[in-house]
């Protein structure tokens, strides 16, 4: 089975720049969340997704936006870009009900220069 | 809000050296507690978890128990290899049907021959 795919690996921006970046869930799991992780900051909770909804959002300016498909994979997008940025921000994935486990991918390195 | 708070690290260690490292959290209700794993260059991998005061999880050597007294979820293993060389992160989520993770700052452990 495969995991969690997030696309790009790597990317490189310049502050006022917009960007998206992609994940794909683990086959059959309906809930998506996203992180982001920084050396200052640790990992912080951006947004979860079910069924195409946005069910928790965490403490980010509006720059910071998501979606979820019908399909489950979700997109994350941040406008105007800032330095502060810079970060990996990861995708998690998880089946609907069940255990309380977390599946997440290696992440897409997000430069802004 | 929850928080979470672990020793920074990073800590060294011999191989077969017995590892402690501590977590205490601060949170409302009966969270669900976690201990994830992140090697170089991945994503976090659940290591594992307790979900009630008094459990006990355990994964690979590694084990960690629920203490709601001293609201504590501090992880150890008896002996230490190489192969454990990587970032431990000490994690919450409220429960309640939330799977919103508020993290630790991340103990880096390098471990020796």
């Amino acid at each position: 089975k495969a995991g969690v795919t997030q696309t790009p690996r790597y990317l490189i921006k310049t502050r006022g720049q917009q960007v998206t970046l992609s994940c794909s869930p683990i086959s059959g799991h309906r809930s998506v969340s996203w992180y982001q992780q920084t050396p200052g900051q640790g990992l912080q909770f951006l947004f979860e997704y079910f069924s195409e909804t946005q069910r928790n959002k965490g403490n980010f300016p509006g720059r910071f936006s998501g979606r979820q498909f019908s399909n489950s994979r979700s997109e994350m997008n941040v406008s105007t870009l800032e330095l502060g940025d810079s970060a990996l921000y990861l995708c998690a994935s998880k089946r609907a009900g069940g255990e309380e486990k977390l599946f997440f991918g290696s992440g897409t390195q997000l430069s802004v220069l | 809000g929850d928080s979470v708070t672990q020793m920074e690290g990073p800590v060294t260690l011999s191989e077969e050296a017995f590892l402690t490292i501590n977590c205490t959290y601060t949170a409302t209700g009966y969270p669900s507690l976690f201990w994830y794993v992140q090697y170089p260059g991945e994503g976090l991998q659940l290591l594992l978890k307790a979900t009630k005061a008094d459990d006990k999880g355990s994964n690979k050597g590694f084990e960690a128990t629920y203490r709601k007294e001293t609201t504590s979820f501090h992880l150890e293993k008896g002996s230490v290899q190489v192969s454990d060389s990587a970032v431990y992160f000490c994690a919450l989520s409220p429960g309640a049907g939330s799977y919103q993770l508020t993290f630790g700052k991340g103990t880096k452990l390098s471990v020796i021959p």
